[in-house]
């Protein structure tokens, strides 16, 4: 079975901070990615950045980056200098044996002006 | 290009009718997937698909059913609807080999009454 958690409900970051949104999984499969995910209030789903067990470097996306370490199990995202535009439901996501993607609980970010 | 596509975008159905959701996807993906998001609530895994003709139960599957008879279609079936369906449900894809991404449909927002 495979296990995905996110342990803040809701965040505040003021604009032009940096945020860490956490991540922690659990999966017995030995090769798996990690996914992470932006829906704004309007409702669909924005991919951001995505990382792979085996890869050796943290992914990063321009302002995003996934801080991966393997041995704690965790995924954390990293938003740097946020934006108003940041402001949004953000899901971290765990793709194990068969393809199965399964995704954590949610954080809702506010960017605060 | 059009990626996943959804239809229908809305939909209110009555207690104890029943329902397809399609979900099409031209990018030859391998992988699909159904989930359904309660409001306020993360996303939660109904049935996905490796491949034509082999589907396999998610975290959530009572109440409904899938098919898939080629690569492209994955329809989502209601069969009774409950209240207890009302929800906003998102199909996904995923290239197989190539797990960066997961591509979602813009969602289909269902009512029970």
């Amino acid at each position: 079975a495979q296990k995905i958690t996110q342990t803040q409900p809701g965040m505040f970051v003021q604009e032009k901070e940096a945020v860490t949104l956490d991540c922690t999984y659990d999966t017995s499969d030995p090769s798996y990615g990690l996914f992470w995910y932006k829906q704004p209030s309007s409702g669909e789903m924005i991919f951001l950045i995505y990382q792979g067990s085996y890869d050796q470097q943290n992914a990063t996306e321009g302002r995003y980056s996934l801080n991966f370490q393997k041995a704690r199990k965790s995924a954390n995202l990293v938003i740097s200098a946020s934006q108003l535009g940041d402001s949004a439901m953000y899901f971290c996501a765990l793709s194990g044996g068969y393809q199965k993607v399964t995704f954590g609980t949610g954080t809702k970010l506010q960017v605060i002006p | 290009n059009a990626g996943v596509t959804q239809t229908p975008k809305f939909r209110i159905l009555k207690i104890g009718q029943s329902m397809t959701l399609q979900c099409t996807q031209d990018m030859n993906h391998n992988y699909m997937y159904w989930y359904r998001q309660d409001p306020g609530m993360g996303l939660k895994l109904i049935y996905y698909s490796v491949g034509a003709g082999i589907t396999d139960k998610g975290e959530v599957p009572n109440g409904y059913n899938v098919s898939r008879s080629t690569t492209e279609d994955f329809p989502l079936r209601l069969e009774l609807a409950a209240p207890s369906q009302t929800s906003v449900y998102f199909c996904a894809s995923i290239l197989k080999g190539v797990n960066t991404e997961a591509f979602f449909g813009q969602g289909t927002r269902l009512t029970v009454v």
